[in-house]
């Protein structure tokens, strides 16, 4: 069974901080990884993809990937209260048609 | 350049009736993929269909519930006598190609809101 994890939350950080979301995935052939932010009722929406190992950065956001260990982490810096969602973390399924496996999302509260 | 469109954004049926929803990909695109978000759970894929052909079914249950995308108009996803457990968030998104996803991920569309009672 392919599987996508992470920690449910929340994830409480105060305005301002470094937020950091992890992501671990079951499939070694995986070669595609978003991540996707959900606000409450609407849509998912894509933030970030990484291909390759190591960090991609765009903005404040920063995707960091090790496919030795299986790991992909999304770091927010200067969190904003406008940060606050859910964020799920997707990984290409190994048949590479474009289904995407979902974790169940993490829930980041950024207080003020 | 409209994005993904799907419609209700809403749709309240009582348990038993059939439940409909439409998907409207980007301009373009032939390749649709529907996804199920259940309360508090992340997204599951359902179906993968390209213009005229189911092309991954896998994550569709394997009673009540089809799909299709015919040569001309949306993308149809049809629950046949609605059950409570049917309540849930549906959403669709396109891609101009199935293995375009290296590049650029898919857009989601709005979603249909779907609530049984």
């Amino acid at each position: 069974q392919k599987e996508v994890e992470q920690n449910s939350g929340p994830l409480s950080v105060p305005e301002g901080a470094i937020a950091s979301l992890n992501c671990t995935y079951s499939d070694r052939v995986s070669q595609s990884f978003f991540w996707y932010r959900q606000y409450s009722g609407k849509s998912p929406e894509l933030i970030m993809s990484i291909y390759s190992n190591g960090d991609k950065e765009d903005g404040r956001f920063t995707a960091q990937l090790n496919k030795a260990s299986q790991y992909v982490s999304l770091l927010i810096r200067d969190s904003q209260p406008s940060d606050s969602a859910t964020y799920l973390c997707a990984v290409n399924d190994a048949s590479n048609t474009g289904k995407l496996i979902f974790g169940q999302g993490t829930t980041l509260q950024v207080k003020p | 350049n409209a994005g993904v469109m799907q419609n209700p954004r809403h749709l309240v049926r009582r348990r038993g009736q059939e439940a409909r929803l439409r998907c409207s990909p980007m301009k373009g695109h032939s390749h649709v993929y529907w996804y199920r978000q259940l309360p508090e759970e992340g997204l599951k894929f359902m179906v993968y269909l390209q213009k005229e052909n189911i092309i991954d079914e896998s994550g569709m249950p394997k009673e009540r519930f089809s799909a299709e995308f015919p040569k001309e108009g949306p993308s149809i996803l049809r629950i046949q006598q609605v059950v409570r457990g049917d309540s849930a968030a549906y959403f669709c998104a396109s891609s101009l190609s199935g293995t375009g996803l290296v590049n650029k991920g898919y857009t989601f569309g709005s979603g249909t809101r779907l609530t049984v009672v």
